[in-house]
């Protein structure tokens, strides 16, 4: 298996611009998990689907972030508008059950100027 | 609330062994477990603790104790690769929640 497979791996863009984070989970994996990890907060929960239903956003920041998951093999992250405080490293992550370890993917570096 | 604590940073001797300690205070309890994050990398898995007792894999040991809410990672014969951050996280009841300490800095020196 591919692992868990995340793009793009670097994003740099300008405050107010829509960015899209992109993730394809283990196959057979039906927990999929957002976080987010910066210097300051550690590793963050914003949101996880289990069988591709969203069933806890409450660590989403803010109405700027939205997340879906239209099928079982891809899942998107999207900030609309970016804000500086928004950079950070993205991980999509991916598990068998919920109390399973989570398989990351690579993260995505996201740099808001 | 819940917390987890572990050490910001350690210093080791290549060779030598390292324990890294975590302690938690949370709001119900699963299991613990343990991962290593290479600068610029993602989490990776090492240890799941359930039960009580220590948990050995290779060079790499996990202990939990549940009554003292604390666990220990055990690194013996340290390599230069082991030069990583070491993410302690806790699973409530709930099961979904992985409660994520801040991460031990872990440097080997030769």
């Amino acid at each position: 298996d591919a692992g868990v497979i995340q793009s793009p791996r670097h994003e740099v863009t300008e405050m107010g611009q829509e960015v899209t984070l992109r993730c394809k989970p283990i196959s057979g994996h039906d927990y999929l998990f957002w976080y987010r990890q910066t210097m300051m907060r550690g590793l963050e929960l914003l949101i996880y689907f289990n069988n591709n239903v969203p069933i806890d956003d409450s660590g989403m920041p803010e109405d700027r972030f939205s997340a879906k998951m239209p099928n079982a093999s891809f899942s998107t992250l999207k900030i609309q508008p970016s804000e500086p405080r928004d950079s950070a490293v993205y991980f999509c992550a991916s598990s068998l059950a919920e109390g399973a370890s989570r398989d990351f993917g690579a993260g995505t570096r996201l740099s808001v100027l | 609330g819940q917390n987890i604590d572990q050490p910001t940073e350690m210093t080791a001797t290549e060779g030598a062994i390292v324990q890294i300690n975590c302690t938690y205070q949370t709001s119900g309890f699963n299991g613990l477990f343990w991962y290593q994050q290479h600068a610029g990398e993602a989490p990776t898995f090492l240890s799941y603790n359930v039960l009580d007792g220590l948990e050995e894999k290779g060079r790499f040991s996990s202990f939990l104790s549940r009554s003292k809410g604390y666990s220990y990672l055990l690194l013996k014969e340290l390599q230069m690769k082991d030069s990583a951050s070491y993410l302690c996280a806790v699973t409530l009841d709930s099961n979904y929640q992985l409660i994520w300490g801040a991460g031990t800095k872990l440097i080997i020196k030769p």
